[in-house]
């Protein structure tokens, strides 16, 4: 199985500040990664897929990158309702997997 | 807009069974695969399985592997997860999820319903 190694577990920060999520392939799984945003109660909300196209409707305050295995998730001027928990999936390989999740808190 | 509502969970006894449907509307259902995912209490987001459009190709979690079943209704626009020997470290929030083609990820996903197991 691919593991997913993201990074940091937690992350406070304030409205307006810039933060960056990290994931990290155990192999290469091309550009197969998306990010998903969780708050409690909702439905997984989509964010980016190939590691860096926006799911439809989702503001360009949010980006993604890759480098070989390593992949990021910025978001820039941040939002209040973007505090919340990100994952970073990969599914360029059944079983697909996640990073471990990243909680975003209001400092 | 694209609705997935998920539905059939609740409590259940160690080795017992419950069948979770997700119900899809407002997109031309038999033309996705669909998938399953879940997230047990306090931990991380965990994929479970997947069908293909006609129901000819099932792939799982390894955990899920000859307990839980996989299925559609393309004429009812649903899907099915058949969960038998049900264990304590299954009990989570179900979702389902639309898988568009072409390796973009999924792209909706419905709220959720609870399986417990306990006794």
């Amino acid at each position: 199985d691919i593991q997913m190694t993201q990074s940091p577990s937690s992350l406070s920060a304030s409205v307006g500040d810039t933060v960056t999520i990290t994931c990290r392939a155990s192999q290469g799984i091309v550009n197969h990664l998306a990010w998903l945003q969780l708050k409690p109660g909702k439905a997984p909300k989509p964010l980016i897929y190939t590691a860096s196209s926006l799911q439809s409707g989702v503001p360009s305050r949010f980006s993604g990158s890759e480098s070989g295995t390593d992949f990021t998730l910025t978001i820039s001027n941040l939002q209040p309702e973007d505090f919340a928990t990100y994952y970073c999936q990969q599914y360029n390989n059944y079983p697909f997997t996640f990073g471990q999740g990243t909680r975003l808190d209001i400092k | 807009e694209v609705q997935l509502v998920e539905s059939g969970g609740g409590l259940v006894q160690p080795g017992g069974s419950l069948r979770l449907s997700c119900a899809a509307s407002r997109f031309t259902f038999s033309t996705y695969w669909m998938s399953w995912f879940r997230q047990a209490p306090g931990k991380g987001l965990e994929w479970v399985a997947s069908i293909n459009q006609d129901d000819s190709i099932q792939y799982y979690v390894d955990s899920a592997r000859g307990r839980f079943t996989i299925s559609r209704d393309n004429a009812k626009n649903s899907l099915f997860l058949q969960m038998n020997s049900l264990r304590v470290d299954d009990t989570a929030v179900y979702f389902c999820a639309r898988d568009p083609p072409g390796l973009v990820a999924e792209d909706y996903w419905g709220q959720g319903t609870l399986v417990t197991v306990s006794s």
